[in-house]
């Protein structure tokens, strides 16, 4: 079975600064897909950034970048002049795509910018 | 696009009775949709899998009897806590799966807080 674990509960950074969130994952797929969610205090689930596994570059949403080593089933998201707004939960998360379709998702890292 | 609803956004109700939330697609057809469950401060946990026309796929240790699942649209899907009691007080999420678009991310309804007293 398939396994996500994001091993920082809690993270802070300084406003303008850039920050990682680490995510490690565990499985025997060559396919499936990788993303970051973002849910703020409003508690709304937000898609920040998606990755197939089968393509080696790197994905990359305006500040929101990914460093997906797969050999190492790692996933990590850097988010680059933080923003005040980027204050949330951010949730990793892992899908087969096949049969449901349905994520896996790691404990999710609190990450507080600051002023 | 890809906007997902939920109905209503808070509700309270008395222990023993049955409360029923909704799950709309406004923009799509989601032949699939999903119902977590989530807790403060804590991930979402997948509760159960809802196809159009079919039975739901509930997962391990949740009960289908308790939590009945319907999705009889392409743009609903409805979540019935049937007999609630305290514990079942919780934040519930649905989100859905666009198969019109490649890319396979689901896309989140606002949640639904309810509490049970």
């Amino acid at each position: 079975a398939q396994t996500v674990t994001q091993s920082q509960p809690e993270m802070s950074v300084q406003e303008a600064e850039t920050v990682t969130l680490s995510c490690t994952y565990d499985t025997s797929e060559s396919n499936y897909y990788l993303f970051w969610y973002k849910q703020p205090p409003s508690r709304q689930m937000i898609l920040v950034i998606r990755q197939e596994a089968y393509k080696q570059q790197n994905a990359t949403e305006n500040r929101f970048s990914v460093n997906f080593q797969k050999a190492a089933k790692s996933f990590s998201l850097k988010i680059s002049d933080s923003q005040l707004g980027d204050t949330a939960m951010y949730f990793c998360a892992f899908m087969k795509p096949a049969g449901t379709y349905k994520y896996i998702f790691g404990t999710g890292t609190r990450l507080k910018v600051l002023a | 696009g890809a906007v997902v609803s939920q109905h209503p956004s808070r509700v309270i109700c008395k222990s023993g009775t049955s409360v029923k939330i909704e799950c709309r697609s406004l923009d799509f057809q989601a032949t699939t949709m999903f119902w977590y469950r989530q807790f403060p401060k804590k991930s979402l946990m997948l509760m159960a899998t809802s196809n159009e026309g079919s039975k739901a796929t509930y997962e391990q240790g949740v009960e289908k009897d308790k939590f009945l699942i319907n999705h009889a649209s392409l743009t609903l899907s409805t979540l019935t806590v049937t007999s609630a009691h305290p514990e079942d007080s919780s934040f519930y999420i649905c989100s859905a799966r666009d198969w019109g678009r490649a890319g396979y991310e689901q896309y989140f309804g606002p949640g639904t807080r309810l509490t049970v007293t």
